[in-house]
């Protein structure tokens, strides 16, 4: 089963919002507001954003945003700084296949 | 503090067995859904494997018939038995708390990681 199809990168100046895409199917993202995001710093483990399509945990800053439209779920990054450089996964429940979970290919954010 | 700690990581031969451990504080293992989750060198997260309150495990197909997650309570421990382990188990290993108890809802605490090298 294929991963969920992220942008391998995207780029933007401080204070600048970026968009982060999530393509899946109707057997996953489509079909469930199950759908998480994560950032991850190098040598760092995995810091949940999102959840639920829309929700963010205690601590996370409002600059952070999800939505989702169809099969496709996207992550909103508003006011950039150079603390948000980083790589982000895109995660979702299936219903398909030999997976529960199924996670995206990542995507690198750079703060130019 | 919530914190998951992992340990058990080593260099391996493939075919060998390794069990990975996860102690966790400030919250209850067995109050909540654990997950593994693997990265391979410079790869993706890959989701591993499940197990809920009530006992329920779930697996990547990848790994169903040779890994096995389970929970000591007494310890507030998580494991994850590795058996037949080849070169594509290579990853760094994380453990993580579900952060609702809806299967791929996310994950809201994660462990630092223990790493796994499966090479002759």
């Amino acid at each position: 089963q294929s991963a969920l199809t992220q942008p391998a990168s995207v780029s933007g100046s401080p204070g600048q919002s970026i968009t982060i895409s999530c393509t899946g199917t109707s057997s996953d993202v489509g079909g469930y507001n199950y759908v998480s995001w994560y950032q991850q710093h190098p040598g760092e483990a995995p810091k949940l954003m999102i959840y639920g399509v829309t929700n963010r945990p205690s601590g996370v800053s409002n600059r952070f945003s999800g939505s989702k439209s169809g099969n496709t779920a996207s992550l909103t990054i508003s006011g950039l700084q150079a603390g948000d450089e980083a790589d982000y996964y895109c995660s979702s429940y299936t219903s398909t296949g030999t997976l529960y979970v199924i996670f995206g290919g990542g995507t690198r954010l750079t703060v130019l | 503090e919530v914190q998951l700690v992992e340990s058990g990581g080593n260099l391996i031969q493939p075919g060998g067995s390794l069990r990975l451990s996860c102690a966790a504080s400030g919250f209850i293992v067995s109050s909540n859904y654990m997950s593994w989750v693997r990265q391979a060198p410079g790869k993706g997260l890959e989701w591993v494997s499940i197990i809920y309150p009530g006992g329920g495990t779930y697996y990547a197909g990848s790994v169903k018939d040779r890994f096995s997650i389970s929970r000591d309570n007494s310890k507030n421990t998580l494991y994850l038995q590795m058996n037949s382990l080849r070169g594509e188990d290579t990853a760094l290993y994380y453990c993580a708390r579900g952060v609702t108890m809806i299967i791929g809802n996310g994950l809201d605490v994660w462990g630092q990681g223990t790493t796994v090298t499966v090479s002759s």
